[in-house]
C-alpha cells in the first residue's frame, strides 16, 4: 500500500513568517495525527483527527499552530508565527480506526522544520 | 510529570550481545502498549506489539507488567543493523493518541 504522503521535506523560514505543512494518509485510515519531534525527544501529539473531526488538540498551542482535515483525508497543519522553539520534525501519521489493525501508526517521512 | 519514561543510554555493546531496555508509564489506563524503533533522520516505525503474557519476534523479547507499570525489551545477539532509537509508546481507552517516550538510543557496535 502507498504511504503517508508529506510535503514540504525540509522548510527553512525566519521567526514571525508562517509555514504550511501538508500530509495526505493512506487510503481508507481515518484517523491522522500530527505530532511534533524536537531534537532528541520522543514525538509529541499536536492533533488527532478522525475523519474530518477533532478528537485530541489539547497540546496545541492554539494561539499560533492551526490544522484543518476538512474532507477527512488530507490535512494541513500551519504555525503563524514561527517561533525559534517551533524548530523541529513533523510528523504525519494515520491508522485504522477499528480492528486489529487499529494499533499501528504509519507515519510519513516528516517536515523538517528549521527558524532562524 | 512525563507520561512514558524511558532510560536515554546510550547503550553502546558489541555484535553478539543481549541489550534490555525498561520503560515506565504513569497512566494506570493504559491499554495497548508498543515498541517502535527510529533510525536516524528518519520516522518511527513499529518494531511489536507488547501483550500481557509476553511476545516474542525473532531476536526481540518484549513484556508488560501491569502491576508495576513497565514494559520492556530484550535483543538477543544484537546485529549492527539494530543501532536506532527505540521508543516504548502507550496508548490510553481505544481511540485515544499514542503517547511516545523519549526514546532509548541503541549503538551497535563491530
Amino acid at each position: 500500500e502507498a504511504g503517508v504522503a508529506q510535503s514540504p521535506r525540509y522548510k527553512i523560514i525566519e521567526k514571525r513568517q508562517s509555514v504550511a505543512f501538508w500530509c495526505n494518509p493512506i487510503s481508507g485510515h481515518a484517523t491522522l495525527y500530527w505530532y511534533q519531534q524536537i531534537l532528541g525527544q520522543g514525538p509529541k501529539l499536536l492533533i488527532q483527527f478522525q475523519n474530518n473531526g477533532v478528537v485530541d488538540d489539547s497540546q496545541l498551542p492554539k494561539d499560533r499552530f492551526s490544522a484543518e482535515r476538512l474532507k477527512g483525508v488530507d490535512s494541513t497543519l500551519k504555525i503563524q508565527p514561527a517561533k525559534l522553539e517551533d524548530s523541529a520534525v513533523y510528523l504525519c501519521a494515520s491508522s485504522w480506526t477499528r480492528g486489529p489493525r487499529a494499533g499501528k501508526l504509519f507515519f510519513g517521512s516528516g517536515t523538517q522544520l528549521s527558524v532562524l | 510529570r512525563k507520561e512514558v519514561e524511558q532510560d536515554p543510554g546510550p547503550f553502546n555493546v558489541p555484535e553478539g550481545a543481549t541489550v534490555a531496555f525498561n520503560c515506565t508509564y504513569s497512566n494506570s489506563a493504559s491499554q495497548s502498549f508498543f515498541w517502535y524503533r527510529q533510525d536516524c533522520r528518519k520516522e518511527p516505525k513499529l518494531l511489536m506489539s507488547v501483550y500481557s503474557s509476553g511476545n516474542e519476534d525473532g531476536r526481540f523479547t518484549a513484556q508488560l507488567n501491569r502491576a508495576s507499570q513497565y514494559i520492556s525489551l530484550l535483543i538477543r545477539d544484537s546485529k549492527l543493523s539494530d543501532s536506532a532509537t527505540y521508543l516504548c509508546v502507550e496508548r490510553g481507552n481505544y481511540g485515544q493518541n499514542f503517547v511516545f517516550g523519549p526514546g532509548t538510543r541503541l549503538s551497535v557496535l563491530p
